[in-house]
Formats: C-alpha cells, structure tokens, sequence
C-alpha cells in the first residue's frame, strides 16, 4: 500500500523556519519524481516544488523560489522541505505527492500536514 | 505561466444525474491535463491524466476528454460519494505546473 506521511507543521512567527518531511512507502521511492503541493484556508491547491528522483532537476513556484529549498534522500524514503523566511501567506495545508519522474502529475497524496505563520 | 480557468464554480445536482465540469486553458496545453477529487479532510486523488486516462481503481463513470485549450470532466451518474471539489491541473508547460480554481459538485 502507498503510504506518504507529512511531518514537521505547527505554529511559527513570521520571518521563522520550519522544516517539513514526508516518508514515504509501499512503492520503489527513488523511481518517482516528488513534489508539495499546498493548500491555503478557503483556497484551492498550488503547486510549490518539484524534485527529480535523482535530484538532478528541482523546480519552485515564483511564490517560495529563493525561501524554500526541496531536498530527498532515497536511502531514507523522504523527501523534506526546508522553508525560511516564512510570511502570512504560506500558512497552508502542505501535501506530499509523487508523480512519474519529469512528469508533472500527482498519482498519490499524503494527507496533509498544517503550517500556520502567524505572531 | 497557464491559467486554467474552471466553471462553473458550483455544481447543485441529485445523485444519478450527469455533471459535466469544464475546464479551459489560457493557451493548448495538448493533452497533459489531469483532473483531481478532492474532499474535505481527505487527500485530493488522481481520476484522469493526459485528458481521457482513468487511473487506476477510477469507476467507469468518470471519464475525460478535450485537448488544446478545452476539456472536460463528466460523472455520468453521481454516486453520493462523488459530492466534492474537482480540480484540474497541466503539466504541458512547467514550472509551474497549474491547478484550476476548482469546482464544488454538491448535492442539490
């Protein structure tokens, strides 16, 4: 069964760090690319990020590029977001989702896990 | 960037009638939509890729077509299970990838 589970949300101030992980199984994990999307109160989805089962290719929304850096590791199964630098804005429903590699499609989610950027 | 505009925004239908959602992009995109259910408290899922595709384990009533600029999602008879949001979303030219605004099908 393919499992992706999001960890890490929570509650931090603006202009604060928080660093999200999603681990992944029941599929070959270092055959797929990985992507998180994100989901803000009311509103639909959005894409943020994208990571090449390799890691050869990594591609971020204009709305995180230079704030959130997307890194895997395919010995571990995971896949993390690191974000800096955190405003209002990105307070959202963050999701794990996996894809074909290079393929820009969503064949699995995780369930999500909540940030909220607020003082 | 491709904007992907849906309508209508809001679905009131009964189970066992047809919905049928649109979709429309701001320019071709070929085939490489994908449509996505999404409902509350729940992971969105994958129904249809490249326009006509189901996915695995999608019922038959679900099907996709289009391609270029329109494309649509029709549910040939609603199921109580199938009143969510639909998203569409293109991977012809990315990043970024792009979702729509999403459709509500509710029950009327």
């Amino acid at each position: 069964e393919v499992q992706l589970v999001e960890s890490g949300g929570g509650l931090v101030q603006p202009g604060g760090s928080l660093r999200l992980s999603c681990a992944a199984s029941g599929f070959t994990f270092s055959s797929d690319g990985m992507h998180w999307v994100r989901q803000a109160p009311g509103k639909g989805l959005e894409w943020i990020s994208y990571i090449s089962r390799s890691s050869d290719t990594i591609h971020y929304a204009d709305s995180v590029k230079g704030r959130f850096t997307i890194s895997r590791d395919n010995a571990k199964n995971s896949v993390s977001l690191q974000m800096n630098s955190l405003r209002g804005e990105d307070t959202a429903l963050y999701y794990c989702t996996k894809g074909p590699n290079q393929w820009g499609r969503f064949d699995f989610w995780g369930q999500g896990t909540l940030v909220t950027v607020s003082s | 960037e491709v904007v992907l505009t849906q309508s209508p925004a809001t679905l009131s239908l009964s189970p066992g009638e047809r919905a049928t959602l649109s979709c429309r992009a701001s320019q071709s995109v070929d085939i490489y939509v994908s449509w996505y259910q999404h409902k509350p408290g729940q992971a969105p899922r994958l129904l249809i890729y490249d326009a006509s595709n189901r996915a695995t384990g999608i019922p038959a009533r679900f099907s996709g077509s289009g391609s270029g600029t329109d494309f649509t999602l029709t549910i040939s008879s609603l199921e109580p299970e199938d009143f969510a949001v639909y998203y569409c979303q293109q991977r012809r030219n990315w990043p970024p990838l792009t979702f729509g605004g999403g459709t509500k099908v509710e029950i009327k």
